[in-house]
Parts: C-alpha cells; structure tokens; sequence
C-alpha cells in the first residue's frame, strides 16, 4: 500500500544546531506539503512543492527550507534549530493540492 | 477574523450520544470541504470529503456544508470511545494550485 514515512519520529536537539526531517511517500503524488502543530495554533504551512526543483514558502517558513529532488522526498531543514521551534512536524502529499491532503505520522522535535 | 474558526473544546460526550462539530469560516470561494480525525500521537486521517453544499453520509458520520450561512458541521452518531480523537476541519477554493485552510481542530472525549 502506498503511504508517507517520516524520519526519525522523535528528536532532540540542541539550540544551534542544524536538523534535517525526512519525508518520503510512495503515493507518487507531485505535491508535498510541511506542517507543524503547535497548541493553540493548529496545523501551519512552514513549505511545500509542486513537483521536482519547485519549492514554495509557506506562512512560517522563516528558519526552514527544503528542497525537491525527486517526487518521492521533500526533506525539512532547520538551519539554525531554535527553541521556538520545538513543534510536531507533519508531512504531506496530495494528488491535487486544492483538495484533500495524506498525511504522515509525524515527527516530534525538542530543541532545547 | 481568521479563514476558518473552530471551537476547540473539549467536548466530552456519553457514549451512544450524538456528537456535533462545526466550523464557520469566511471565504465564500471555499468549495471544498473535508474534516479529518487526529488521534492522539498520530497524523491527521481524511474522514470525510465533499464538494459545494449538501450533505453527504459514511456509515456513522455524517458531514453537512451550508455555503449560505458559511457553516460546515460533523455529525458523529452512535458514538464510541474510539471515537475519542481531536477533529478538524479543512477546505480550500479551488482544484490545482490552492492550498488549504484548517481549523485548529476540536477534541472530543466520548466515555464508556
């Protein structure tokens, strides 16, 4: 069955350091999608992709990137990890992004 | 006024009960409507998907779009412990390269 893996699926890390989270769907789905879900705040869009060599900021992208150079991956990267970035992270994927998203099962980062 | 408003309870319930969830939102180009489960730990999972006004059932759950009044609403009958999840709702206004809009999402407790 096709599905979205998310590597590792808990993290700590130290305030300074750079970070990567994986993501990686056999869906063969163009569009990916990076979320993170904080209380209070629900999900929010930190980046996501149309498809190969495209990537777009989302409405929290500052601290983040990521780059596409398959269909199947869209690794996060926290430049500089700061404790505000202490979050759950969610992957996603969708066959046609106006509509309904896959998701993965998250990875949950402390930056201490 | 946020794109979508959703109370985020949360909302305990007997089990067996009917459970009532909605989301108002402000965007009148919204269209397309979906209302995802979140279980504790886990990543959102599509529940339930529809297009424009009307209703639209699966077994128990049962999702409702008034475009007039901008009010989506989940229904949850006969409901069951394993019910217990936070619910959010999401839409968005067109196929293609759109995104979505979520709500922060409403925990239910159903108790055996």
């Amino acid at each position: 069955d096709a599905e979205i893996t998310q590597s590792p699926r808990h993290k700590i890390t130290e305030t300074g350091r750079q970070v990567t989270l994986a993501c990686h769907q056999t869906w063969n789905h163009n569009n990916m999608f990076w979320y993170r879900q904080d209380l209070g705040h629900g999900l929010r869009l930190i980046h996501y992709s149309y498809g190969v060599q495209d990537t777009n900021k989302g409405e929290v992208s500052d601290g983040y990137s990521v780059s596409r150079s398959n269909t199947e991956d869209l690794p996060l990267t926290l430049e500089s990890a700061a404790s505000s970035q202490t979050s759950v992270y969610f992957c996603a994927s969708s066959e046609d992004p106006g509509t309904y998203l896959f998701f993965g099962p998250g990875t949950r980062l402390t930056v201490l | 006024q946020k794109e979508v408003e959703q109370d985020p309870g949360p909302l305990s319930v007997p089990e067996g009960a009917i459970v009532s969830l909605n989301c108002t939102y402000s965007n009148s180009a919204f269209q397309y409507f979906m209302w995802y489960r979140q279980y504790s730990r886990k990543g959102p999972e599509l529940l339930m998907y529809t297009y424009s006004s009307g209703n639209k059932e699966d077994g128990r759950f049962t999702a409702q779009v008034d475009k007039s009044s901008k009010y989506i609403s989940l229904f949850i009958r006969d409901s069951q412990p394993s019910d217990s999840a936070t619910y959010l709702c999401a839409m968005s206004a067109m196929r293609g390269n759109n995104r979505l809009a979520f709500g922060k999402g409403n925990q239910v407790v159903v108790i055996p």
